[in-house]
């Protein structure tokens, strides 16, 4: 248990469906991050806040919109996604600003029909 | 463009034997260097990580090897056992305007056999 817990585990839609995924971190930590883990590719930065404010936008399509109405939760907003968005989605978190390890969760798998 | 790379992509060990698997990057603002290993099901989860003011760290039967002048770092499994296999991603961090963020490698899945 990494004190990262990401709902639902698997998720199975459509291409015109609205979906979001969950993740709460319990760890008292001020930064959350949203990575996609695709076959054969490097984990990619999607998303990430500090204190509750978007930082970074990693040219992600609009098709994704991240939530994260206080610094213990983190959603993910999905819409007319593609099939090609058929990925392990990881949430993470991390304590201050500095240098230091994420806590990752146990990813939800998401596949688009 | 890739910050971080990754070799080999797969490694097949035999028990007892040393796991080595090797890390390059670019970019010389990252200052922090760990080493995540994943199971099946599971998200990445700390292994062992080091700083660019050490060259080498060591946790048991694990070892980074940082160098900084050639920017490369490797991880060294000693003494790999069945359950060592997983998939090893590196990753380097770096502090920018956007906060702080890990760049990760492709990724080596690893099999230790009996």
């Amino acid at each position: 248990e990494t004190g990262v817990t990401q709902t639902p585990r698997h998720l199975v839609m459509g291409m015109t469906n609205k979906k979001s995924l969950k993740c709460e971190q319990h760890l008292g930590h001020n930064a959350m991050y949203w990575y996609k883990q695709s076959a054969k590719k490097p984990l990619e930065l999607m998303f990430v806040y500090n204190f509750k404010e978007q930082t970074e936008n990693n040219s992600v399509p609009s098709r994704f919109s991240p939530e994260c109405p206080n610094s213990s939760h983190l959603f993910l907003h999905l819409h007319t996604l593609q099939p090609e968005d058929s990925a392990l989605y990881l949430c993470a978190s991390r304590r201050g600003r500095q240098a230091g390890e994420l806590f990752f969760g146990e990813g939800s798998r998401l596949t688009v029909l | 463009q890739q910050q971080v790379k990754q070799s080999p992509q797969s490694l097949i060990v035999q028990k007892g034997g040393i796991s080595i698997i090797n890390c390059a990057y670019e970019n010389t603002a990252f200052d922090y260097f760990p080493w995540y290993q994943q199971f099946p099901g599971k998200g990445p989860a700390l292994l062992i990580a080091i700083r660019p003011d050490v060259s080498e760290k060591k946790e048991g039967r694990f070892t980074i090897s940082f160098n900084k002048s050639a920017k490369q770092f490797s991880l060294h499994i000693m003494d790999s056992q069945p359950g060592d296999s997983a998939t090893y991603f590196c990753a380097a961090g770096a502090y920018s305007n956007s906060g702080y963020a890990l760049n990760f490698g492709k990724g080596t899945s690893l099999l230790v056999t009996p």
